[in-house]
């Protein structure tokens, strides 16, 4: 799996759109960039993935360059409940991977939603 | 249901104590895997079950001993532990059958302390 650099910590203001960045240069053409993110003393929760095209769901939007190898991560209107450690990680599709996901987490950026 | 059910929630054994932890979910995921994490590291991959069969073990010792009885189901058996095997254990599912890949459904954990 293609590694991933991200910083290791970020603030944003609550209400503002928080704009989290993920680095992937060595990334492969059958490789996705998943996003996951961790609240205190909780599990992991998926947010989004996507191949090359942007993506958008009810939680976040995707953006990835068009070389691939970058991509960010966008809350639109950040919350308090949105404080959390956000995980980049890039590995391949179903198809490639045997049926299941040999997911590894990075250091990931700890996002930190001021008042 | 989209949930995966982890209990206990907390455990605390001495390090003659044999404990298992539990694991279930019902949403027909046909992948289970268990994590390890640190206080203030990401989740590390242990182990991961594919159609109840072990697929991966990550070189985890011994004294950890996984469990796939049935495809809703995963247990981690405890044995002889170290204190430095305190730890936020983590249970996930995916399902296969997409073919833009899948995402993990992880459970809240079970805060392990070993004295």
């Amino acid at each position: 799996d293609a590694k991933t650099t991200q910083p290791p910590s970020m603030d944003c203001a609550e209400g503002r759109a928080a704009n989290l960045p993920c680095n992937h240069s060595t990334i492969s053409g059958n490789e996705y960039v998943y996003w996951y993110r961790q609240i205190h003393s909780q599990g992991p929760q998926y947010i989004i993935h996507g191949l090359k095209n942007n993506e958008t769901n009810e939680m976040a939007s995707l953006i990835i360059t068009e070389d691939r190898k970058s991509s960010t991560l966008i809350l639109p209107h950040a919350t308090l409940r949105d404080t959390a450690v956000y995980y980049c990680i890039v590995r391949v599709g179903l198809q490639n991977s045997g049926g299941y996901q040999k997911v590894t987490f990075g250091t990931g950026t700890k996002l930190q939603v001021i008042p | 249901d989209t949930e995966v059910t982890q209990t206990p929630k907390h455990l605390v054994m001495g390090m003659t104590n044999k404990k298992s932890l539990k694991c279930e979910q019902h949403m027909g995921h046909r992948a289970m895997y268990w994590y390890k994490q640190k206080a203030k590291k990401p989740p590390e991959l242990m182990f991961v079950y594919s159609y109840e069969k072990l697929s991966i073990n990550e070189s985890v010792p011994s004294r950890f001993s996984p469990e796939c009885p049935n495809s809703s189901l995963l247990n981690l058996h405890l044995h002889a532990l170290q204190p430095e095997d305190s730890a936020l254990y983590l249970c996930a599912s995916s399902q296969r059958g997409t073919a833009q890949g899948e995402k993990l459904f992880f459970g809240s954990g079970t805060q392990l302390s070993v004295l």
